[in-house]
């Protein structure tokens, strides 16, 4: 099974802040990666697809890059709405999803 | 507007058995694979299995095959997850999705409590 292990587990920032969360695959799978948006009591909203395509309707400040094993989500200025949890996933191979990163308000 | 409803989530004791309905609306249902997630409390996402557009290709997570049997009705727009011999383990909010690479729409999910 592929792991994907995602750091950090937990990132105080503020408002304006622009932040990186990152994913490490076990083994190389291409740009097979997702991320994730979850919020309490919502579902949760895909972000980015194929490891850098921004889903429609989302913020451009979003945004993602890597292949192979390393991937990174990065928020260019942090916005109210975006403090929730994080998610990488990848589908190269069945599916698997990162630990999760919790974002916080500093 | 893409909608998912799932139903089925229950209270069941170890060892027993449960169905887990998806009403798809919005889209050609017909058209894309699906998918179930669960997040057990206090944990993170795990997915659990997935179903190509026809139904003829299936996938299961390690800790659940030989156990949960996914299924679709084209016909009807429904996606369903079997889940056998379920274990305390299985208690977690069961997701259905769009999809079976990157999730596009996700439900609301229904709860399943596997207790004694």
């Amino acid at each position: 099974d592929i792991q994907m292990t995602q750091s950090p587990s937990t990132l105080s920032a503020s408002v304006g802040d622009r932040v990186t969360i990152t994913c490490r695959a076990s083994q190389s799978i291409s740009n097979w990666v997702a991320w994730y948006q979850r919020k309490s009591g919502k579902a949760p909203r895909l972000l980015i697809y194929k490891a850098s395509s921004l889903e429609t309707g989302v913020p451009s400040r979003f945004s993602g890059s890597g292949s192979g094993t390393e991937f990174t989500l990065t928020i260019s200025s942090l916005q109210p709405d975006d403090f929730a949890t994080y998610y990488c996933q990848q589908y190269y191979s069945l599916v698997t999803f990162g630990q999760g990163t919790k974002l916080e308000i500093k | 507007e893409v909608q998912l409803v799932e139903s089925g989530g229950d209270l069941v004791q170890p060892g027993g058995s449960l169905r887990l309905s998806c009403t798809a609306s919005g889209f050609t249902f017909s058209d894309f694979g699906m998918s179930w997630v669960r997040q057990a409390p206090g944990k993170g996402l795990e997915w659990v299995s997935g179903i190509s557009y026809t139904g003829n290709n299936t996938f299961y997570a390690g800790s659940v095959k030989g156990r949960f049997d996914i299924s679709r009705d084209n016909s009807k727009n429904t996606l369903f997850l079997q889940m056998n011999s379920l274990r305390v383990e299985d208690t977690a909010v069961y997701y259905c999705a769009q999809g079976y690479g990157a999730l596009d729409s996700w439900g609301q999910g229904t709860l399943v409590s596997v207790s004694s």
